[in-house]
């Protein structure tokens, strides 16, 4: 089944830590995107990248990097400079065309302790 | 002024309940219009798209107004499932990336 996962589901973290989120999808996407949700808000992007080796910043890249190394692959590290990291966190991909879907994985839930 | 507007609600409806959700966009660059629909917990999922001629899809239309930058999602008879979050989401030209509004929460009500 062609798809988005997300690993882990569930992640826990001591402040001051930086932790990588895993994305990956077999959809054959050349666009990859990495969005923030806070409780009652609408998503916010994060970095995105239209293809392998470049990637941009989104609205809220400040204390976030990422990494397009293979084209499958966008994983997300959360640095110790993001100030509020606790949220639940979403990779999306889409194809080519104007108005493609979005399809977004199932979302990890990041709580720094 | 946030870049895509609506109403958080929530809308609570009985069941068989037309109801409807607006929104509005202040970039008159965007391209593509979306509604997602939201789970609980989940990552959202694509409703429908919506065109400039109105589009249908069984009990959901969406109307776009693109002089207003308003966009629109009826559901006619409500059914419990519909019970959820729904997003209304704008495509800017230029970087593809999709821009949503925060959300208007319905719950369907026996």
């Amino acid at each position: 089944d062609g798809g988005i996962t997300q690993s882990p589901k569930y992640l826990f973290r001591k402040e001051g830590q930086n932790v990588t989120l895993s994305c990956e999808q077999n959809l054959n996407h050349d666009a990859m995107y990495w969005y923030r949700q806070d409780p009652g808000q609408g998503l916010r992007l994060i970095y995105y990248s239209q293809i392998v080796n470049d990637f941009q910043k989104g609205d809220i890249a400040e204390g976030y990097s990422v990494s397009r190394e293979k084209k499958e692959s966008f994983p997300l590290t959360v640095t110790s400079a993001q100030k509020n990291p606790t949220a639940f966190y979403l990779c999306a991909s889409t194809g080519t065309a104007k108005g493609d879907e979005q399809f977004f994985g199932p979302g990890t839930r990041l709580t720094v302790l | 002024r946030k870049e895509v507007e609506q109403d958080p609600g929530p809308f609570n409806v009985p069941e068989g309940a037309t109801v409807a959700f607006n929104c509005t966009y202040s970039n008159s660059a965007s391209q593509s219009f979306f509604w997602y629909r939201q789970d609980c917990r989940k990552e959202p999922k694509l409703l429908m798209s919506v065109y400039s001629s109105g589009n249908e899809d069984g009990r959901f239309t969406a109307q776009l107004n693109r002089a207003s930058q308003y966009i629109s999602l009826l559901i006619r008879d409500s059914k419990l499932s519909d019970s959820a979050t729904y997003l209304c989401v704008v495509e800017t030209t230029g970087r593809r990336a999709l821009t949503f509004g925060s959300g208007t929460r319905l719950q369907v009500q026996p």
